[in-house]
């Protein structure tokens, strides 16, 4: 078991930039989700995939972030024409399907100039 | 309305002391509960899980947590604090969903 995880752990990009965030979750977890977290606050929900399909997206998740898991396994969370406010955490999680903990990584630091 | 309410923004105790930290959430079913713990820029580990059965789980690193239902409450404890337990602690709920619910976080210091 591995750990759950997030390249890169540190991205700094001016304001209007695109970034794209990667996670590789536990091998044998077939869910994965992301959260955003932002200073002095817990994690709240992005969105969630099992296996490869994309089940749920937060209202938190505007048009212009995009997440996909194209075969199931690692999953990207892109960010265009970023904002001030885009400023946060972006942790990943996963875990197995039923009544399953989930397992977090260390997360990517997202910090908008 | 829904939600995890953490009531202590920070507490500070001496290395030794006995601990508690209070999680409450106001949802009509009884959900899973969790808790996490975060060391500054990294991510949550779990510590204790609750899905049903005996109300008082273990978990690691020594802490425990009791559910008790007619309190909606999700208390963690621990009965000696060491100083490496100085980080912020996540109270979350799943509702079953497929995704969790965190409270504000509660910044735990150690006096030595």
């Amino acid at each position: 078991d591995t750990g759950v995880s997030q390249d890169p752990r540190h991205k700094i990009t001016k304001r209007g930039q695109n970034v794209t965030f990667r996670c590789d979750p536990i091998s044998e977890h077939n869910r994965l989700y992301w959260y955003r977290q932002t200073l002095g606050q817990g994690p709240e929900f992005l969105t969630y995939f099992q296996n490869e399909a994309q089940l749920e997206k937060s209202r938190l998740l505007s048009d212009r972030f995009s997440a996909e898991r194209p075969k199931g396994s690692f999953s990207t969370l892109e960010i265009q024409r970023t904002e001030q406010g885009d400023s946060a955490m972006y942790l990943c999680a996963s875990s197995k399907q039923g009544n399953q903990p989930q397992h977090f990584g260390d997360g990517t630091r997202l910090s908008i100039l | 309305a829904q939600s995890v309410t953490q009531p202590d923004i920070h507490i500070t105790v001496s290395e030794g002391a006995s601990l508690e930290l209070r999680c409450n959430y106001s949802y009509g079913a009884t959900p899973y509960l969790f808790w996490y713990v975060q060391s500054p820029g990294q991510g949550l580990q779990l510590l204790l899980k609750y899905f049903s059965g005996d109300t008082l789980v273990q978990g690691i690193k020594g802490f425990e947590a009791e559910f008790k239902r007619s309190q909606s409450s999700f208390n963690l404890r621990k009965p000696s604090v060491h100083w490496s337990d100085a980080a912020e602690y996540f109270c979350a709920v799943d509702l079953r969903e497929n995704k969790l619910v965190f409270g504000a976080g509660t910044i735990l210091r150690v006096k030595s």
